[in-house]
């Protein structure tokens, strides 16, 4: 079984300028996530999708971040402007209720340098 | 909210040395307890997990023991190898199907032969 799947593994940008991140589930997974750490800290979750529709994104900043999954499989999550606060590994997740502890699967992440 | 504390590393130890991690935690309810491992180069993986109170979670020569008397999910492991070394995470995921996970800050471990 394929993995999650994310692209690109890393990113170097000025800041002001936007950044787009992608990420393709585990076949099946209707349940997506996207979480942000940053060096020194534990993950954080930005947002969550079950199939294309959002659960839970109090924790994403939407002056600046928005993510979408439209045909509820693939998910991008973009940055516009980046501030230099924002550099830290995205990293997308999924699970699937079918699972019987529902466990996360995570990807290799996208590390993100903001300069 | 839910929290997750892990104790101040990193950590080093030599090969073959007794292994553990504090965490605590806060949260309502009965939350399901986990430990996630980032070794160098690759994704966060479970490492193991506990659901209810007394559970004990193993993997790999790792345990840890859900105490709901202390909020507590220690992770122990009897003999280092030089590939334990890596990022160490305990996380917490409230009560609920998919649920998110709240994760501690992590403690890098590095074993030397």
């Amino acid at each position: 079984e394929a993995g999650v799947a994310q692209s690109p593994r890393y990113k170097i940008i000025e800041k002001r300028q936007s950044v787009a991140f992608w990420c393709n589930p585990i076949s099946g997974h209707a349940t997506l996530y996207w979480y942000q750490q940053i060096l020194g800290q534990g993950p954080k979750l930005l947002i969550q999708f079950q199939n294309n529709g959002v659960v839970d994104d109090s924790q994403l900043p939407k002056d600046r971040f928005s993510a979408e999954r439209l045909k509820g499989v693939d998910s991008t999550l973009k940055i516009q402007p980046a501030k230099l606060e924002d550099s830290a590994v995205y990293l997308c997740a999924s699970s699937s209720e079918r699972a019987v502890y529902n466990e996360q699967f995570f990807g290799p992440g996208t590390r993100l340098t903001v300069l | 909210g839910d929290s997750v504390t892990q104790m101040e590393g990193p950590v080093t130890l030599s090969e073959e040395a007794f292994l553990t991690i504090n965490c605590t935690y806060t949260a309502t309810g009965y939350p399901s307890l986990f430990w996630y491992v980032q070794y160098p180069g690759e994704g966060l993986q479970l490492l193991l997990k506990a659901t209810k109170a007394d559970d004990k979670g193993s993997n790999k020569g790792f345990e840890a023991t859900y105490r709901k008397e202390t909020t507590s999910f220690h992770l122990e492991k009897g003999s280092v190898q030089v590939s334990d070394s890596a990022v160490y995470f305990c996380a917490l995921r409230a009560t609920g199907a998919n649920s998110k996970l709240t994760f501690g800050k992590g403690i890098t471990l590095s074993v030397r032969p």
